[in-house]
């Protein structure tokens, strides 16, 4: 059974770029998290995605969008980046929304 | 809205010693409650699931209880090992489906 995977590893982009990170489900899955984490902080909810469609959503300006495709693997898009958007960046997989989720590696984004 | 607490920020223990680790939650209209842990820069491992309707859950030297009424959970590590030494974190999971986590314990267990 292959867990979350998460690429790329790091990234670095200026402020106004745009970033794409993706995410592939464990196995199964059918719901991808996606999940914000400052440096020294626990993790803040951005969405949730079930099924292809959006299935909740945290307190993030609409410049941060997803996508989730046919294979529920994931995408999460952040349009004018912004120096505060540097962070870990994970996602995570369930069997549904309220199920355990199992989180990938991360993808470490630093804006300039 | 729901708050998660971890107190204390960071702790440090002998080798061998118990870990006591704490965690608060504001609202009891949980599904269920998570602890993770986390190595510097890595991702979260999941240690123990408790579903609302469980008092405790256990997994080798790990035991973790839960108490709703109150909002409270702790995780117990038996026995630490430098092995131990990470960032515990927990996370409650409730209406809407996402995880609200508190800000973490840093552990660092001394040989």
């Amino acid at each position: 059974e292959t867990g979350v995977t998460q690429s790329p590893t790091h990234l670095i982009k200026t402020r106004g770029q745009q970033v794409t990170l993706r995410c592939s489900s464990q196995s199964g899955h059918n719901t991808v998290s996606w999940y914000q984490q400052a440096l020294g902080q626990g993790p803040q909810f951005i969405f949730q995605y079930y099924r292809e469609e959006e299935n909740g959503r945290g307190n993030f300006p609409p410049r941060f969008s997803g996508l989730q495709f046919p294979n529920y693997s994931s995408e999460l898009n952040v349009n004018a980046l912004e120096l505060d958007d540097s962070a870990l960046y994970l996602c995570a997989s369930s069997l549904g929304g309220r199920d355990e989720q199992f989180f990938g590696p991360g993808t470490r984004l630093t804006v300039l | 809205k729901q708050e998660v607490t971890q107190i204390p920020a960071a702790l440090s223990v002998p080798e061998g010693e118990n870990l006591v680790l704490n965690c608060s939650f504001t609202d009891s209209a949980i599904y269920n409650l998570q602890w993770f842990r986390q190595d510097p820069g890595k991702g979260l491992t999941s240690l123990l699931l408790i579903q609302s309707s469980q008092r405790e859950q256990t997994s080798g030297r790990l035991n973790a209880s839960l108490d709703k009424s109150s909002g409270r959970s702790t995780l117990y590590i038996a026995a630490s090992q430098p092995g131990d030494s990470a960032t515990y974190l927990c996370a409650v999971k409730a209406a809407g489906n996402k995880l609200t986590f508190g800000g973490g314990t840093r552990v660092l267990v001394k040989p």
